[in-house]
């Protein structure tokens, strides 16, 4: 029944380290979201894709990459962590066809890096 | 610079009363205007949308209001219930989202 998954829930890893988050909507929208929440619960934007292509890329370092297979699914790889990407990360989808409708957002994978 | 300002980081209320909630932008000219919810350790909820043309908007317990010249929304929430504690999230709509920094509402018994 869940409309937007995300996993893992939880992610504690070293420094350096490369990991991947993977998100699912299961609602047929077109398109997708990664947000970033930072311990000062400051939710902002890092990329949007619609049918699979990237739309919105914000200031992220390049050591994020977002990546989507399909419609229904939107990875976001991160290389080289570094101790300042511990946030919590959330997935979103949304209707496409040009009109603004809301976004539902996943549970949120909190990571930690130390 | 840009920037979105929610009035309070925290609001404390006695259930039953109306909780209001402001969100203060400036160098902004957003279409459109979301408030979301957000419970502790979990994704924002969409509550309500309003546009640019619209003054306002209600559903059930909820009332947004937008003023474009005042560059503000004013979000109600009437008869507020203990259930009602969460953070509220305005959201500006230009070509993406950009969220508020939220306020944390407390609604006592």
């Amino acid at each position: 029944d869940t409309a937007v998954s995300q996993t893992p829930k939880y992610l504690v890893t070293q420094m350096g380290n490369d990991k991947s988050i993977k998100c699912e909507q299961n609602l047929g929208h077109d398109t997708m979201y990664w947000y970033k929440q930072d311990s000062k619960k400051f939710l902002k934007i890092m990329f949007s894709y619609n049918n699979k292509e990237l739309i919105i890329n914000e200031t992220v370092p390049n050591r994020f990459s977002p990546k989507s297979p399909d419609k229904a699914h939107l990875n976001l790889h991160i290389n080289s962590l570094e101790l300042g990407d511990s946030a919590v990360y959330f997935c979103a989808s949304s209707q496409g066809g040009g009109r603004v409708h809301e976004q539902y957002f996943g549970p949120g994978t909190r990571l930690t890096v130390t | 610079s840009q920037k979105i300002e929610q009035n309070s980081e925290a609001l404390n209320i006695q259930e039953g009363k109306t909780a209001t909630l402001t969100c203060n932008y400036t160098n902004y000219s957003p279409a459109y205007l979301q408030w979301y919810r957000q419970d502790p350790g979990r994704g924002p909820v969409f509550l309500l949308l309003i546009r640019e043309n619209e003054k306002e908007k209600r559903k059930e317990r909820l009332k947004v209001t937008f003023d474009t010249t005042l560059k503000q929304s004013l979000f109600h929430i009437t008869a507020s219930q203990p259930a009602d504690s969460a953070t509220y999230l305005c959201a500006l709509y230009t070509d993406k989202l950009i969220f508020g920094t939220g306020t944390r509402l407390q609604v006592f018994p």
